[in-house]
């Protein structure tokens, strides 16, 4: 398997602009986390899927965020309008509560995204 | 609310070094919790994970032990290499079927030649 990938690698973008981050999970996992990195923060969990349905969204900032997971193996972070302090690593996971070893998360590589 | 501490923020030791990484949470009520490693500019790799019901688990040189009733995991690498320098985080996950894991700040080691 290829693992957790993710698109863009790195986005630079001026504040105001439309972002989009995608992501595709390990086929057969039914958990999808996003996830932000910063320096001042750490990781923070933004929001989780589990089937494709939103569970839990309460990490996620402000009404600029928004997450979709259409099916099984794609979801979309969309910041709209994006801000400077938006620039963050954000990244993907995946996990399974089926077979082993279960529930651990796999990472994708993370999208590094810079707000001028 | 769920905290993760992890001591120390910082380690530089020799290479060949057996060391312990700490990790402490406020709510004795989990479901699991995971040990990371994150290499500069990548993403987390999952090293060992450990349900509730366990006191530890080993993988190679790696042995991570839990101990819920005092809020502690420690992780012990065994014989240090310069390619174990690397942040290492630990997340909890909590229970009452919520799936939310919180990580810690990290412990960003460096083992030297």
């Amino acid at each position: 398997d290829a693992g957790v990938i993710q698109s863009p690698r790195h986005e630079v973008t001026e504040m105001g602009q439309e972002v989009t981050l995608r992501c595709k999970p390990i086929s057969g996992h039914d958990y999808l986390f996003w996830y932000r990195q910063t320096m001042m923060r750490g990781l923070e969990l933004l929001i989780y899927f589990n089937n494709n349905v939103p569970i839990d969204d309460s990490g996620m900032p402000e009404d600029r965020f928004s997450a979709k997971m259409p099916n099984a193996s794609f979801s979309t972070l969309k910041i709209q309008p994006s801000e400077p302090r938006d620039s963050a690593v954000y990244f993907c996971a995946s996990s399974s509560t089926r077979g082993a070893p279960r529930e651990t998360q796999y990472f994708g590589p993370g999208t590094r995204l810079l707000v001028l | 609310k769920q905290e993760v501490t992890q001591i120390p923020a910082a380690l530089s030791v020799p290479e060949g070094e057996n060391l312990v990484l700490n990790c402490s949470f406020t709510d004795s009520a989990i479901y699991n919790l995971q040990w990371f490693r994150q290499d500069p500019g990548k993403g987390l790799t999952s090293l060992l994970l450990i349900q509730s019901s366990q006191r530890e688990q080993t993988s190679g040189r790696l042995n991570a032990s839990l101990d819920k009733s005092s809020g502690r995991s420690t992780l012990y690498i065994a014989a240090s290499q310069p390619g174990d320098s690397a942040t290492y985080l630990c997340a909890v996950t909590g229970s009452g079927g919520s799936y939310i894991p919180t990580f810690g700040r990290g412990t960003s080691l460096i083992v030297h030649p």
